[in-house]
């Protein structure tokens, strides 16, 4: 079984920039999840999606960032503008169903912004 | 809010030798993860932990989870240098749209 996709890898780009990532879900997860993790600290829920709904979006900042999952599939998450204090790793996770079973990471995608 | 503490923040290890770390959490929960990031790498999942007593163990590590006391253990056995990452655990709200909430990670080091 295929695991969660993320891209890209990696990202570098300067404050006021815009960026966006993009995940690809275990199929058939119907619950998605964003996190920001902060260099030497654990991740930190920014946006939960089941299906294309939004469950869970109180700790987005959302002056900036926004968060969208089309079809109930793939989703992008979006910064604009960046930050110096965005650096960090974004990490798409997903789930079968409900919030009460294990997520599933992808390899998390990067972000220095200088 | 949920908050989630885990100690230590750092654990040097002599390899053979048995070690605990811990994770405690302030507000009632049912449910409580843990999980394996190696640098670099993603969250890999190790235990999940549903009810007050629950034990779960896999190879060398052993984790366990009392709701009353609001902690859960993770008990290494026998290091050895394969078990050097960071390890984090995450408790989960109640309530129909729970989300997790991690702790900061307990990064352990195993020497020879």
């Amino acid at each position: 079984e295929a695991g969660v996709a993320q891209s890209p890898r990696y990202k570098i780009i300067e404050k006021r920039q815009s960026v966006a990532f993009w995940c690809n879900p275990i199929s058939g997860h119907a619950t998605l999840y964003w996190y920001q993790q902060i260099l030497g600290q654990g991740p930190k829920l920014l946006i939960q999606f089941q299906n294309n709904g939004v469950v869970d979006d109180s700790q987005l900042p959302k002056d900036r960032f926004s968060a969208e999952r089309l079809k109930g599939v793939d989703s992008t998450l979006k910064i604009q503008p960046a930050k110096l204090e965005d650096s960090a790793v974004y990490l798409c996770a997903s789930g079968p169903k409900t919030p009460s079973e294990t997520q599933y990471f992808g390899p998390g995608t990067r972000l220095l912004v200088l | 809010e949920l908050k989630v503490e885990q100690n230590p923040l750092f654990l040097s290890m002599q390899e053979g030798k048995n070690y605990t770390i811990y994770c405690n959490y302030s507000t009632t929960s049912d449910r409580l993860y843990w999980y394996r990031q190696d640098p670099g790498k993603s969250l890999e999942s190790l235990f999940v932990l549903l009810s007050n007593g629950a034990v779960k163990q896999e190879g060398r590590l052993m984790a366990s989870l009392d709701t009353k006391a609001r902690l859960s253990t993770l008990h290494i056995t026998a290091a050895v240098h394969d078990l050097s990452a960071t390890y984090f655990c995450a408790v989960a709200s109640t309530g129909a749209n729970s989300k997790l909430t991690f702790g900061k990670g307990i990064t352990l080091s195993v020497r020879p």
